[in-house]
């Protein structure tokens, strides 16, 4: 069983520029959650894609925006970073959304904004 | 906007103590998880208590979650170097991938 894998590891970019984060769900997961967690703080829900739709935002402007695939990987993307968007991004699948349904978490991907 | 706040925030014990986190809320939660996470590391899943007054055990961890399903606590018998980590609980309402996360509480056991 192959679990939840992110890429890349780690990035750098620039305030203003684009970027594009990828994840691949665990085998048989329809549903892959995004979260940001910031240096010392707890994972923050950004949103959550079930069977390609968007299924729930939590509090981020537009300029975050996601896409899941017909295989259930999923990306994520920024637009016009800012300095604040400096990050830990965290995919988690989990097999169908439901309250007690496990989230299986990826490593994620360390975003830097200089 | 829900809220979930864990205490204490850091932790620092000897090897061999006991130790109990905590995480309080105003809300009602349909599911609570306890997720363990290193440096470097996504957090990994611990526990997920879904009825009020439910205790579930794992070794040496004992988990509780609160008769009105708003707080939980996780109580650590006899800690070891190896448990060592961030500590989050997360609450659902409907949904367990649209959580809300605690800040965790960092511990570290010394040998």
């Amino acid at each position: 069983e192959t679990g939840v894998t992110q890429s890349p590891t780690h990035l750098i970019k620039t305030r203003g520029q684009q970027v594009t984060l990828r994840c691949s769900s665990q085998s048989g997961h329809n549903t892959v959650s995004w979260y940001q967690q910031a240096l010392g703080q707890g994972p923050q829900f950004i949103f959550q894609y079930y069977r390609e739709e968007e299924n729930g935002r939590g509090n981020f402007p537009p300029r975050f925006s996601g896409l899941q695939f017909p295989n259930y990987s999923s990306e994520l993307n920024v637009n016009a970073l800012e300095l604040d968007d400096s990050a830990l991004y965290l995919c988690a699948s989990s097999l169908d959304g439901s309250y007690n349904s496990p989230l299986h978490f990826g490593n994620g991907t360390r975003l830097t904004v200089t | 906007t829900q809220l979930l706040e864990q205490s204490p925030q850091f932790l620092s014990i000897q090897e061999g103590e006991n130790l109990t986190v905590y995480c309080n809320s105003s809300s009602v939660f349909s599911s609570l998880q306890w997720y363990r996470q290193e440096p470097g590391e996504g957090p990994v899943l611990l526990v997920t208590v879904v009825t009020g007054g439910e205790v579930k055990k794992l070794k040496r961890l004992t988990f509780q979650f609160g008769d009105a399903r708003k707080d939980s606590s996780l109580h650590i018998t006899a800690a070891q170097p190896g448990d060592t980590g961030l500590y989050l609980c997360a609450g659902a309402e409907t949904n367990a991938g649209k959580s809300t996360f605690g800040d965790g509480t960092t511990l570290t056991v010394k040998p």
